[in-house]
């Protein structure tokens, strides 16, 4: 079946700093969608995406969909400590990447 | 309101005992989905479900069954659970498999 692979698998960064995590699927998908998991909570959608080139915004969250639609990609800029989280991609068919565990240092 | 409701949020049981994880839909959703999260693995899906009687298994369906026999519900059954299932249980439920999924609060289960 499909594969998700979801980069880095952690980060740790420092108040203000800006954020990049990727995913690469091993087919082409016609959707990605970025969720964060609040910790004891179940995942909320971030943003969706549905055109390959697509740019979307949500606040300081912007998300791409890759070209060859076979990968996609989530900025958080200036980062603040209430984005700790995991941050998960996910393709069709309800599918999901391992997830981008996320410690922001005050 | 518009959620997915699973139950229990929590269950201790011992190894063998069969059991059921409900998951209820009141968005009149076609897809719903089973995933276990354990530490560093992510959302792994279990089970999947387009329709009213389809289903699909996900990455990791053995020791696992599901039923759909009508829109609203997709339960989750351990026929016999092994102690290698204690895991945190999400359900899911999208109106068409590619737009948002809207996850229930979880169900933390330990096999002893």
């Amino acid at each position: 079946g499909q594969q998700l692979n979801q980069s880095p698998q952690s980060m740790f960064i420092q108040e203000g700093e800006d954020v990049s995590m990727n995913c690469t699927s091993s087919s082409i998908f016609n959707t990605w969608l970025w969720y964060k998991q609040d910790p004891g909570e179940g995942p909320v959608l971030l943003i969706a995406l549905y055109k390959a080139g697509e740019l979307t915004s949500n606040g300081r969250l912007t998300a791409q969909f890759g070209i060859t639609r076979k990968d996609s990609f989530l900025n958080i800029s200036a980062s603040i400590p209430s984005d700790v989280g995991i941050y998960f991609c996910a393709g069709p068919y309800m599918r999901f990447g391992a997830g981008t565990r996320l410690t922001v240092k005050p | 309101e518009a959620q997915v409701t699973q139950n229990p949020r929590y269950l201790i049981t011992v190894t063998g005992k069969k059991l059921t994880v409900t998951c209820s839909q009141n968005m009149n959703h076609e897809y719903m989905s089973w995933y276990r999260q354990d530490p560093g693995l992510g959302l792994r899906q279990i089970y999947y479900s387009m329709n009213v009687e389809v289903t699909d298994k996900g990455d990791v369906p053995e020791g696992y069954k599901v039923s759909r026999k009508e829109k609203r519900n997709f339960p989750l059954i351990l026929e016999s659970p092994s102690p290698n299932q204690t895991s945190l249980y999400f359900c899911a439920s999208s109106l068409e498999g590619r737009d948002g999924y809207t996850f229930g609060s979880g169900t933390r289960l330990t096999v002893v």
